[in-house]
């Protein structure tokens, strides 16, 4: 079975940082491409990130660019996301979100989510 | 950029009737392969997003045939023929056609009347 279990949430200072983590298993981790997506409170969703199986290849939204890095170590089965510049709309559930095999097979399974608070 | 944009953003029906959820898309989500990457998401409340549909038609293993996908193009429809009590929640339609960037449609509240 699937599993992506994401941690490292909390509460941090605006201009602070965070490294958010996702535990993979029941798959080959490093066989897939992986995305981070964020949902502020009560809003919709967002696509953050993403990075290739190999982690050669990466993206990332103009609202992060910058300020967040994007990271996967696949001895691990663990994909990680690195925020700092922390900024209170940077506030949201994040989850991390797996891809199929097959090119445009995006987002098939998703984490639980992690809850991120930028605040004074 | 592509904006989606959802209509209704929200949707009450009765048990047992049908629902129908509209997405349209600022540019074709027509891929130069000749796919069309518009999948549909279902988040019940509380719950982490599920993908009930990809490539516009295609259902996820396990989602149940009373839901379907249809459109082309620019404009898409993810279809609900008979409510259940398990459907209430919010649904996003999301374009992966303009990779690496997804975009992802508003929302669209489903509730039990």
């Amino acid at each position: 079975e699937v599993q992506l279990v994401e941690s490292g949430g909390g509460l941090v200072q605006p201009g602070g940082s965070l490294r958010l983590s996702c535990a993979a298993s029941g798959f080959t981790f490093s066989s897939y491409e992986m995305n981070w997506v964020r949902q502020a409170p009560g809003k919709g969703l967002e696509w953050v990130s993403y990075i290739s199986s190999s982690g050669s290849t990466i993206y990332y939204a103009d609202s992060v660019k910058g300020r967040f890095t994007i990271s996967r170590d696949n001895a691990k089965n663990s994909l990680y996301l690195q925020m700092n510049s922390l900024r209170a709309e940077d506030t949201a559930v994040y989850y991390c979100a797996r891809d199929g095999v097959s090119y445009g097979d995006y987002a098939n399974y998703w984490g639980q989510g992690t809850l991120v608070t930028v605040s004074s | 950029d592509v904006v989606m944009t959802q209509s209704p953003l929200s949707l009450p029906v009765t048990l047992g009737q049908p629902a129908s959820i509209s997405c349209r898309s600022s540019q074709s989500l027509v891929h130069s392969d000749g796919n069309t990457y518009l999948n549909w998401f279902q988040q019940r409340p509380g719950q982490s997003p599920r993908r009930l549909i990809y490539k516009v038609s295609n259902r996820d293993s396990g989602v149940p045939d009373r839901f379907s996908g249809s459109g082309s193009g620019t404009d898409f429809t993810l279809k609900i023929s008979r409510v259940e009590a398990e459907d209430v929640g919010v649904y996003y339609c999301m374009q992966g056609t303009h990779w690496p960037t997804w975009t992802f449609g508003q929302g669209t509240k489903v509730e039990i009347k």
